[in-house]
């Protein structure tokens, strides 16, 4: 157990519905990140949250969008949702965004469009 | 912007032998850090061992220990006496020290490893 927490775990919706996805960072650690796993694209980085503020960005579409709140759980928001939008999304943290820190991966969430 | 390559999909070894998963990665900075993790088919993302570039030792991890040739930019990852809960996908990964182009993990396709009992 990482102690990443993520729900849900499964989630099935339909094109053009609109999904949010939770994440609770292990104690301590304040920041998180996002990343999507397909099997066209692999493991592609979203977006990188520290302290409540945006860090970094990555391959995140305009439809999708994220926070994290003061209590330094987050939230990926994605709307309009498309068939391709089907994968696990993955949320970790870590104590802070210094690349030693080692990210610490939750279970996943896993999103089915139909 | 910096990548990372996982030339072998799949790989298969025999229990209790040893298995080596290559990786390549290319980057214009000379320090930062990679990584390799695990994902057994319950695909909880799992670090193996990690390693900081500026350091010449190889990382060693119990079974696990890396080949890090900074000047050919190869990274692999020895696995010895293979275990079934050794069977996983394997993600080798990139990372930049802050400042550098992107602070975040970059991960390459993945190789497959089976263990034979």
């Amino acid at each position: 157990d990482s102690g990443v927490t993520q729900t849900p775990k499964h989630l099935i919706t339909a094109t053009g519905q609109r999904v949010t996805l939770r994440c609770s960072p292990r104690s301590g650690d304040l920041s998180v990140y996002w990343y999507q796993q397909s099997l066209d694209q692999g493991l592609q980085f979203l977006i990188h949250y520290y302290n409540g503020e945006e860090r970094a960005k990555g391959n995140i579409l305009e439809r999708f969008s994220a926070q994290q709140f003061p209590d330094l759980h987050s939230e990926l928001n994605l709307s309009s949702l498309e068939l391709g939008d089907s994968a696990l999304y993955f949320c970790a943290s870590s104590v802070s965004g210094t690349p030693g820190n080692t990210i610490y991966f939750g279970e996943g969430s896993w999103l089915t469009v139909v | 912007a910096q990548t990372v390559t996982q030339s072998q999909p799949e790989m298969s070894v025999q229990e209790a032998e040893t298995v080596t998963l290559s990786c390549t990665y290319d980057t214009s900075e000379s320090d930062y850090y990679l990584f390799w993790y695990k994902q057994p088919p319950s695909r909880q993302m799992i670090l193996v061992i990690r390693q900081e570039a500026y350091k010449q030792q190889n990382a060693t991890e119990n079974r696990f220990s890396v080949n890090f040739q900074k000047a050919a930019k190869s990274f692999s990852l020895k696995i010895s006496d293979s275990q079934l809960g050794d069977a996983a996908m394997y993600f080798c990964a990139y990372r930049s020290l802050p400042g550098g182009s992107q602070g975040n993990l970059i991960f390459g396709k993945g190789t497959k490893l089976s263990v034979k009992p």
